[in-house]
């Protein structure tokens, strides 16, 4: 059963950092690409990042370009999200998933990431 | 970006009844196109891709069509475990951007 389960949230203030996981389970980690979907309280949902199977291509939406740092331990099965000057506008569950066929086709449970002094 | 115009916004009907959400693309997205059901408090779940592709394990009443800048998705004969909100998601060119969903109810 694939499983994909994130950590690392919680409340960090504006202008600081969090680095949030994602442990995955279930298939070969190695073989596809990642990618990270975040929805703001209330809202819909917004690409973040996603990156290839073997982590030599990487992509950002332009809103966290620069701030944000998507990476994988293909080792350790592991998902990473880095977010450096965190804004109130960042506030959101952020889900880990996995691409297959260019879709979403697995999600996390997601985990909440709320930015405020 | 692509802007993702879904409607309606929301939607009421019946058990049994046949429902239609649809999709618009502002450029053409060669049928590069996913939909998700969410339940509420629930992750979002794929229930199409390549705009008429059903999901492994997802019931064959789901069903999408389209192509160019049009989609869409029905529900034959609605079932209570099908009050949701439904997105649509170009993936066809970066930012991968979604649909602002439609809440389906129960009359």
């Amino acid at each position: 059963e694939v499983q994909l389960v994130e950590s690392g949230g919680g409340l960090v203030q504006p202008g600081r950092s969090m680095k949030l996981s994602c442990a995955a389970s279930g298939f070969t980690f190695s073989n596809y690409g990642m990618a990270w979907v975040r929805q703001a309280p209330t809202k819909g949902l917004e690409w973040v990042a996603t990156i290839s199977y073997d982590g030599s291509s990487t992509y950002y939406r332009d809103s966290v370009k620069g701030r944000f740092t998507i990476s994988r331990d293909n080792a350790k099965s592991t998902l990473y999200l880095q977010m450096n000057s965190l804004r109130s506008e960042d506030t959101a569950t952020y889900y880990c998933t996995r691409v297959l066929r260019r879709a979403f086709d697995y999600w996390g449970q997601g985990v909440m990431v709320t930015v405020s002094s | 970006d692509i802007q993702m115009t879904q409607s309606p916004a929301s939607l009421s009907a019946s058990l049994g009844e046949t429902v239609t959400i649809e999709c618009l693309a502002s450029e053409d997205i060669y049928s590069n196109l996913a939909w998700y059901q969410q339940k509420p408090g629930k992750s979002p779940q794929l229930l199409i891709y390549y705009a008429n592709s059903l999901n492994d394990g997802v019931p064959s009443r789901f069903s999408g069509s389209g192509s160019g800048t049009q989609y869409s998705l029905k529900i034959n004969s609605l079932q209570s475990e099908d009050v949701s909100i439904y997105f649509c998601q170009q993936n066809y060119d970066s930012p991968y951007t979604f649909g602002a969903g439609t809440k389906l109810e129960l009359k």
